[in-house]
């Protein structure tokens, strides 16, 4: 079975960096997309943008693009989710989800909570 | 980017009814739509994928219908665990939309 694995709850202060991560216990990582999906608090869902472990292609929302880097490394089935200077209305919870080529997203991890308060 | 308009925004019914959840798209998405279902405090789960295509496992009390621009989710003979929110997606072009989500209220 899918799982993935979400790094734990995270407390910073705006300007801080951050790198969240998920990680993919299957044996297929190199053959999805991973995508990255924000809730604000008591919002809907927002989808980020989503990246293709195995060469690393990666797509971008437009409300998301050059706010965060998606990125992953193949070796350890892990995609990450990064800011360099975090803004109060970064605070969220974060999902990472799996979609093949073609497909719509079926396996999600369980959420990291970030949180930016000075 | 392409615009997802889901409606209503919130349903108020009652045990054992009948509710239809509506997505409409901004342009031909053909059937690449997907519907889910999120528990508060839970992350979101898959219901139906390729705008008809139930997800094994999911209650045979959903189904989704629709190609093209207009999509819906059926639940039929609602359960207390069915009031909850249900989000729709767009998974035809990037970047990926979903729908702003409809909140299901016992009556």
């Amino acid at each position: 079975e899918v799982q993935l694995v979400q790094s734990g709850a995270e407390v910073k202060k705006p300007g801080e960096s951050l790198k969240i991560s998920c990680k993919d216990s299957g044996n297929n990582f190199g053959s999805h997309w991973i995508d990255w999906v924000r809730q604000m608090p008591g919002k809907g869902l927002e989808w980020m943008g989503s990246i293709y472990p195995a060469d690393s292609d990666t797509r971008y929302s437009p409300s998301f693009q050059g706010q965060v880097t998606i990125s992953a490394d193949k070796s350890i089935n892990t995609a990450y989710l990064q800011w360099s200077s975090l803004k109060a209305s970064d605070t969220a919870m974060y999902y990472c989800a799996r979609h093949y080529g073609g497909w719509s997203l079926d396996s999600w991890g369980q959420g990291t909570l970030v949180t930016v308060s000075s | 980017d392409i615009q997802m308009t889901q409606s209503p925004s919130s349903l108020s019914a009652s045990v054992g009814d009948r509710v239809t959840i509506t997505c409409r798209a901004s342009q031909d998405i053909r059937s690449d739509l997907g519907w889910y279902q999120q528990q508060p405090g839970r992350a979101p789960k898959r219901l139906i994928y390729t705008a008809s295509s139930l997800q094994s496992g999911v209650s045979s009390r959903f189904s989704g219908s629709g190609s093209g621009t207009e999509f819906t989710l059926t639940i039929s003979g609602l359960q207390p665990e069915d009031f909850t929110i249900y989000y729709c997606l767009q998974y035809n072009s990037y970047p990926f939309t979903f729908g702003q989500g409809t909140k299901l209220e016992i009556k």
